[in-house]
């Protein structure tokens, strides 16, 4: 079964604006993390923000902020004021239980930044 | 600040032929892993070691091998190749054992022709 899912595979967003990327996880552990990775078409796999199951607060990286609800199973990340440099693949990702063995990534959503 | 390297960033091989990927995890990070990702495809998880002992295997096939070495780099083996392993190759290193996030090198580029 999928743990991860993203599904919006491609989003469009003005620039300047904000928007949202949804992600949902499945697992049974108390203990995880959960990533966002950037993709640009140059293929680097850039980290942009994290989140572990037991932090109360959202976690923030300048533009980027992560809702996180723990009893929906979600950890949509926002980005604020989008650039033209956002436009890439966002990838989802989690870490299971307390050690960093089993990380798996969601099948990623295409942002497109409109001029 | 150092980062992941991968050698070499492209590669071009005939299929049956060999191939092997080098990778450079950050300084004083202690687990390493090998994640492969075709075309428009999420990355897959092959392998992983922690302390230059491997501690979970993926969806890595039988013609793959990796190792860790004393220097803490690590080395994708691939050998009969076929079309079908042509994809993004990323290495990426971790600190305490994973639980801190993932840094990823920029990725080795196979092409098998």
């Amino acid at each position: 079964a999928q743990k991860i899912t993203q599904t919006q595979p491609g989003m469009f967003v003005q620039e300047k604006e904000a928007v949202t990327l949804d992600c949902t996880y499945d697992t049974s552990d108390q203990s995880y993390g959960l990533f966002w990775y950037k993709q640009p078409s140059s293929g680097e796999m850039i980290f942009l923000i994290y989140q572990g199951s037991y932090d109360e607060q959202n976690a923030t990286e300048g533009r980027y902020s992560l809702n996180f609800q723990k009893a929906r199973k979600s950890a949509n990340l926002v980005i604020s004021a989008s650039q033209l440099g956002d436009s890439a693949m966002y990838f989802c990702a989690m870490r299971e239980g307390n050690y960093g063995q089993n990380f798996v990534f969601g099948p990623g959503t295409r942002l497109s930044v409109l001029p | 600040a150092a980062g992941v390297i991968q050698s070499p960033r492209h590669l071009i091989k005939e299929k049956r032929e060999t191939a092997t990927l080098k990778c450079y995890p950050i300084p004083r990070h202690d687990t390493v892993y090998w994640y492969q990702q075709g075309p428009g495809q999420d990355p897959q998880f092959l392998i992983s070691f922690y302390e230059k002992m491997q501690s979970d295997k993926g969806s890595i096939p039988d013609r793959f091998s990796a190792q860790q070495f004393s220097d803490y780099h690590s080395e994708l083996n691939m050998s009969s190749l076929e079309l079908g392993d042509s994809a993004l190759y990323f290495c990426a290193s971790s600190s305490d054992r994973g639980r801190e996030k993932l840094f990823f090198g920029s990725g080795t580029q196979l092409s098998v022709l």
